[in-house]
């Protein structure tokens, strides 16, 4: 079955040190999504991204969708520790399926 | 969280008992997707549910566990004799047009 993959597992960076996600998928995905897990919350929606090569921003984050539509990557500039908590990737397992496939996440500690 | 109701948030069984989790979508919404989440793990899809029907409970355990949309209340997940693997935290959720509105979950805890 399909796998999502990211890295790293976690990352502690100094507060307005960069941050960057990568995410993996061993089939290409029709769209993939972003969700952001604050410690004992649960996931909120951050973006999605359809096209091949697509690049989106929301403030200081920055989305990728890869060419080939098997992987992405999430960059923060400039963290901030409002920015903790777990990142994870999620992608459709097939055409039609119902099943969205999270990656394990990276969980990000920001240091003041 | 606005729009997906979940209870409750915190949810203690001893091993052999049952546990009910139970979820309502956003108003206007009849599906629900059910997903569980391993400590320090992702999301693993269990069971996608409309009112009254199954839709896909590809991802639910073949023993112990189901789940149900009644045509009147919330959706209901069902665990049968719980044991401790079980502890985890379960979230239910509706889809809008983009991305999936997760409740604030059921914390799980078996002892």
């Amino acid at each position: 079955g399909q796998q999502v993959m990211q890295i790293p597992q976690y990352q502690h960076v100094q507060e307005g040190e960069d941050f960057t996600t990568y995410c993996n998928s061993s089939t290409t995905l029709s769209n993939i999504q972003w969700y952001k897990q604050r410690p004992g919350g649960h996931p909120v929606f951050l973006i999605q991204l359809v096209k091949s090569g697509e690049v989106k921003k929301q403030k200081r984050l920055t989305f990728q969708f890869g060419e080939a539509k098997k992987n992405s990557s999430l960059h923060i500039t400039a963290t901030q520790t409002t920015d903790v908590g777990t990142y994870f990737c999620a992608g459709y397992s097939g055409a039609g399926s119902y099943q969205l496939t999270f990656g394990k996440g990276t969980k990000l500690s920001v240091i003041p | 969280n606005a729009g997906v109701m979940q209870n409750p948030r915190h949810l203690v069984r001893r091993r052999g008992q049952e546990a009910r989790l139970r979820c309502s979508p956003m108003k206007g919404h009849s599906h629900v997707y059910w997903y569980r989440q391993l400590p320090e793990e992702g999301l693993k899809f269990m069971v996608y549910l409309q009112k009254e029907n199954i839709i896909d409970e590809s991802g639910m355990p073949k023993e112990r566990f189901s789940a149900e949309f009644p045509k009147e209340g919330p959706s209901i997940l069902r665990i049968q004799q719980v044991v401790r693997g079980d502890s985890a935290a379960y979230f239910c959720a509706s889809s809008p047009d983009y991305g999936y509105t997760f409740g604030s979950g059921t914390r799980l805890t078996v002892v």
